[in-house]
């Protein structure tokens, strides 16, 4: 059983240009959390996903940033007109419908230069 | 509202010497209560939990107790190794699928 997949592991991005990262979830976990740590630093929540609902996106900023976790496919967390205070580590965790333990993928660094 | 204290690090310690890494928590309801280990480069792992008061998690030498009246998750190791070398994460599930994470402990051993 796989785990949970992210994609890019690694992405440079430009001041101005969008970010996309993907997660893939578990198999069969229908619930999907990002979250954010800054070099040094603990985990900051973002948002929390299921299919086709935002449960939570009280962590989230207020611009640039969305998530969505469609029907079909990962999820996606879009950051558009990327700063330089937006290079980070995003990391994906999933569980399952009732579950109450979320599992984290490797995570995806994002640069911006 | 729902949070989770741990201590703050880095903790440094010699090959073999025993660990402690505290963890606090507040919450409503009944929470599950984790560790999670996280290595550089690396996601975080799951490294034990317990879903209700007075389970012990345990896994790979390390242990962890749900105390319920001091509302404490503590991690424990009788002898760590080097190979420990990692940043710990405790954290705290609600009853509504949501999960709050300490701060993170680095732990550093020396040979």
């Amino acid at each position: 059983n796989a785990g949970v997949m992210q994609n890019p592991r690694h992405l440079v991005r430009r001041r101005g240009q969008e970010a996309r990262l993907r997660c893939s979830p578990m198999k069969g976990h229908s619930h999907v959390y990002w979250y954010r740590q800054l070099p040094e630093e603990g985990l900051k929540f973002m948002v929390y996903l299921q299919k086709e609902n935002i449960i939570d996106e009280s962590g989230m900023p207020k611009e640039r940033f969305s998530a969505e976790f469609p029907k079909e496919g990962p999820s996606i967390l879009r950051i558009q007109q990327v700063v330089r205070g937006d290079s980070a580590a995003y990391f994906c965790a999933s569980s399952p419908p009732g579950g109450n333990t979320i599992y984290f993928g490797e995570g995806s660094w994002l640069t911006v230069v | 509202g729902n949070s989770v204290t741990q201590m703050e690090g880095p903790v440094t310690l010699s090959e073999e010497a025993f660990l402690t890494i505290n963890c606090t928590y507040t919450a409503t309801g009944y929470p599950s209560l984790f560790w999670y280990v996280q290595y550089p480069g690396e996601g975080l792992q799951l490294l034990l939990k317990a879903t209700k008061a007075d389970d012990k998690g345990s896994n790979k030498g390390f242990e962890a107790t749900y105390r319920k009246e001091t509302t404490s998750f503590h991690l424990e190791k009788g002898s760590v190794q080097v190979s420990d070398s990692a940043v710990y994460f405790c954290a705290l599930g609600d009853n509504f699928n949501k999960f709050y994470f300490g701060s993170g402990t680095k732990l550093n051993v020396k040979p």
